[in-house]
């Protein structure tokens, strides 16, 4: 069965700095999709960025880009220039390429500093 | 567009009551999903819509917990003599269709089970 761990429950981070969270995920399978997203206290689950995981380079999506390490089975996200608006949970997800439910991991909380 | 919505936004209950959370699927999207968000986890899946069948129930944590949809469109799901443990945010997405698309996430009903 696939599963996904995020590591971190908690990160920190300076407005206008640069924060990593962290993402790995065991799966047997060749072809899938990765997705990273934020829920802010109004509950709402927001696309952040998609991977396809046959693609090797790697998605950005203005300031969130991931870093996808396929054989390692990792996936990351870097935000640049950090908002306060980027204050949220942040959950990693997978998918299977041909099955529909999503399997999360348990978030990472990350608090934006002024 | 209108995105997914749900009602109620947050449903109180006494232990042993029936509950129905609604969902409205973004419109013309014929695959939908219902998520559990229990306090302190990440999100589970319950159950999966394709049109109005339920292909994977697999889900769904007892038989307490069932759904339906009709007309391609707006889902219920319904759970029956609530106890305590079913206390969590339920989330609900939808697609434009299954596998390969991206899932779209509505605000979530929150229950509270007393």
């Amino acid at each position: 069965a696939q599963t996904v761990t995020q590591s971190q429950p908690e990160m920190s981070v300076q407005e206008a700095e640069t924060v990593t969270l962290s993402c790995t995920y065991d799966t047997s399978e060749s072809d899938y999709y990765l997705f990273w997203y934020k829920q802010p206290p109004s509950r709402q689950m927001i696309l952040v960025i998609r991977q396809e995981a046959y693609k090797q380079q790697n998605a950005t999506e203005n300031r969130f880009s991931v870093n996808f390490q396929k054989a390692a089975k990792s996936f990351s996200l870097k935000i640049s220039d950090s908002q306060l608006g980027d204050a949220a949970m942040y959950f990693c997800a997978y998918r299977g390429y041909n099955t529909d439910k999503l399997i999360f991991g348990t978030g990472t909380r990350l608090q934006v500093f002024p | 567009g209108a995105g997914v919505s749900q009602s109620p936004s947050n449903k109180v209950t006494e232990k042993g009551k029936d509950v129905e959370l609604r969902c409205d699927p973004i419109s013309g999207h014929t695959a939908l999903y219902w998520y559990r968000q229990s306090l302190g986890q990440g999100l589970e899946f319950l159950i999966y819509f394709q049109g109005n069948s339920a292909p994977d129930k697999s889900g769904l944590p007892s038989d307490r917990f069932s759904a339906e949809r009709t007309g391609g469109s707006v889902s219920t799901l319904t759970i029956q003599r609530t106890q305590q443990e079913d206390s969590a945010v339920y989330l609900c997405a939808s697609s434009l269709v299954r596998y390969r698309e991206t899932q779209y996430f509505g605000p979530g009903t929150r229950l509270l089970v007393l």
